[in-house]
């Protein structure tokens, strides 16, 4: 079945580092994609989204890239602070239906060390 | 503040008794979604609704219902609660279908 997930689990980056947080999809048909950060205790906060006709976009201190070659998408987050320790989820739009059928990746745990 | 407001918070209840989770948005979304979360699962979608009165299953609609009688209001309803339906719920809102805001979560244990 469709399935969207991650390469690791869990990562852990020095203050002030870049991190890279990758995404596998499935689905070559989807047309959107998203980076969603949940904090603990918190719902899912919306960080940035892209399109499948774009490679790249760049949002505030982030960027995610699309290889739709490869099914591959990764959300790079610059001068990594301590306030981007959270969990990340990317989603993926199989039905290109907007509004239903997100399918969520299990998510990556961003540990940011001091 | 544009916010989506969910309640209760936490729930404790038994198998076989009814319940309703509320969830209402402020912010005039047509879309909203029910999902829960598991561990090592992820966001799993419920239920969502594209408008008043239009709601369709998403990818785990067993033992759950909901009404969108009006465009704030998208509660989540269990008829009979089992066991494997503890977990932490979101509701979630959209103007487009696509950028969606999350509710803070109801964490529903059922014994």
């Amino acid at each position: 079945g469709e399935s969207v997930g991650l390469h690791l689990p869990t990562l852990s980056v020095q203050e002030g580092d870049n991190s890279i947080i990758n995404c596998a999809y499935s689905n070559s048909a989807s047309d959107y994609f998203i980076w969603y950060k949940q904090e603990s205790g918190k719902g899912p906060q919306f960080i940035i989204d892209i399109r499948s006709n774009m490679d790249k976009r760049q949002g505030q201190r982030v960027t995610v890239l699309l290889n739709k070659t490869v099914k591959h998408l990764s959300l790079q987050i610059a001068a990594t602070q301590p306030g981007d320790s959270a969990v990340y989820f990317c989603a993926e739009n199989p039905t290109n239906n907007y509004g239903q059928n997100f399918v969520f990746g299990p998510g990556t745990r961003l540990s940011v060390l001091p | 503040e544009a916010q989506v407001t969910q309640n209760p918070r936490y729930l404790i209840t038994v198998t076989g008794k009814k319940l309703t989770v509320t969830c209402s948005q402020n912010m005039n979304h047509e879309y909203m979604s029910w999902y829960r979360q598991d561990p090592g699962l992820g966001l799993r979608q419920i239920y969502y609704s594209m408008n008043v009165e239009v709601t369709d299953k998403g990818d785990v609609p067993e033992g759950y219902k909901v009404s969108r009688k009006e465009k704030r209001n998208f509660p989540l309803i269990l008829e009979s609660p089992s066991p494997n339906q503890t977990s932490l719920y979101f509701c979630a809102s959209s103007s487009t279908g696509i950028e969606q805001y999350f509710g803070p979560g109801t964490r529903l244990t059922v014994t």
